[in-house]
């Protein structure tokens, strides 16, 4: 029982190179959800997506984008990676129940933009 | 948004139990309380969540006011691996697109 899944686990990449980050689940939830946890600042929701074909923007979605073509995929891009957008990366998902539903996430990405 | 307060930290000897409050006076009727908790380098997990009543499962139980202005997190008989940081949020339970705001939590140190 896989769950939430998370790839890769740890990067490092240079300014302006783009990056993405993949998260894959087995559950078949129709919720997805990126979040960023920076020192300070908790968690932040950057993006989210209730289906497949169908994604919406969080609190801090600028300098991502995200697709979601398969149910169990939600992959996060970052164009033009910089600086400020060193953080861990969590990758959450929840069922049919909207985003009241509990919501079980990865085991994070550790991102570092040099 | 309704928002909750949270002490930063609190410290709790192992084996005994532990009250984590939350204070929410702001709340809204159709609010649920959700706590969810981080334990050091994984992702956040859900613990547990109310309405109106006490609730209880196998990790903690959840104890709400009258006034539902406030709760309390109790894990029975703590353990080392609890060591952890505790989220308590406001959901609305009549917004299916309310989405989950993170304080910055409590942590919870646990003393052997």
């Amino acid at each position: 029982d896989a769950g939430i899944t998370q790839s890769p686990r740890y990067k490092i990449t240079e300014t302006g190179r783009q990056v993405t980050l993949m998260c894959h689940q087995t559950w078949s939830h129709s919720y997805m959800f990126w979040y960023r946890q920076d020192l300070g600042h908790g968690l932040r929701l950057i993006y989210y997506s209730a289906a497949a074909d169908i994604t919406d923007k969080g609190e801090v979605p600028d300098g991502y984008v995200v697709s979601r073509s398969k149910t169990e995929n939600f992959p996060l891009t970052l164009e033009s990676a910089t600086r400020s957008q060193t953080s861990v990366y969590f990758c959450a998902s929840s069922g049919t129940g909207g985003l009241t539903d509990t919501q079980y996430f990865g085991p994070g990405t550790r991102l570092t933009v040099l | 948004d309704a928002k909750t307060t949270q002490p930063n930290s609190m410290e709790s000897n192992e084996e005994e139990p532990v009250h984590l409050p939350c204070n929410h006076s702001t709340i809204s009727g159709t609010d649920y309380i959700h706590w969810y908790r981080q334990l050091p380098s994984q992702g956040p997990e859900y613990v547990i969540h109310g309405l109106t009543s006490n609730v209880n499962n196998r990790m903690a139980s959840l104890a709400i006011a009258e006034d539902r202005k406030s709760s309390t997190l109790i894990l029975h008989r703590a353990t080392l691996r609890d060591a952890a940081v505790y989220y308590c949020i406001l959901r609305d339970g009549m917004n299916r697109d309310d989405k989950i705001i993170f304080g910055k939590g409590t942590r919870l140190h646990i003393l052997p």
